[in-house]
């Protein structure tokens, strides 16, 4: 049973550089979600899927960010103009129609802005 | 909108110790809560979670009780082990089921 991943792991940039990550979710789960997490602190929302509508969206997530879930399965946060502020681990989760509540998590992409 | 308060870490504890790790929130009506852990350079994992009021999770000798009386959710483990030494996250579910964790509590669990 596979679960959460993400790709890359880890990703070093330079300021004003543009990213993108990807997140495959659990097979069949119809939720997917994107949290930021810095230093020290917990996860922050970001935004949510439901098959590839995007229902959510944090004010967290600037103009610079875009998420997309093309074809409802997996997903690609893009963060455009990169600032050293957006250096964290970005985490994505899925959950199932049956429990829509729980959530998995992948192991996170570390971003690191110079 | 919801918040959490969790107990400020590190918590150091010796083996075999008992942990509480004390967990409030705020949350429109009654939504189900989770504990997660995380461990150094790695994603969440559910630990556990329980769904209403009086319920009790449970997994890998912890526990937590749902008490919508004080909006509290206290992890529980009866004998710590070194390999337990990890970051834990409270969180209730919320709109759209979107999580809001608190600040994480550090446990750090000596031999």
């Amino acid at each position: 049973d596979t679960g959460v991943s993400q790709d890359p792991r880890h990703k070093i940039t330079k300021r004003g550089q543009n990213v993108t990550f990807r997140c495959d979710p659990i097979s069949e789960h119809n939720r997917l979600y994107w949290y930021r997490q810095t230093l020290g602190q917990g996860p922050e929302f970001l935004t949510y899927f439901q098959n590839e509508a995007q229902l959510e969206k944090s004010r967290l997530l600037s103009d610079r960010f875009s998420a997309e879930r093309p074809k409802g399965s997996f997903s690609t946060l893009e963060i455009q103009r990169t600032e050293q502020g957006d250096s964290a681990m970005y985490l994505c989760a899925s959950s199932s129609r049956l429990d829509a509540e729980t959530q998995y998590f992948g192991p996170g992409t570390r971003l690191l802005v110079l | 909108g919801d918040s959490v308060t969790q107990m400020e870490g590190p918590v150091t504890l010796s083996e075999e110790a008992f942990l509480t790790i004390n967990c409030t929130y705020t949350a429109t009506g009654y939504p189900s809560l989770f504990w997660y852990v995380q461990y150094p350079g790695e994603g969440l994992q559910l630990l556990l979670k329980a769904t209403k009021a009086d319920d009790k999770g449970s997994n890998k000798g912890f526990e937590a009780t749902y008490r919508k009386e004080t909006t509290s959710f206290h992890l529980e483990k009866g004998s710590v082990q070194v390999s337990d030494s990890a970051v834990y996250f409270c969180a209730p579910g919320g709109a759209g089921n979107m999580l809001t964790f608190g600040g994480g509590t550090r446990l750090m669990v000596k031999p």
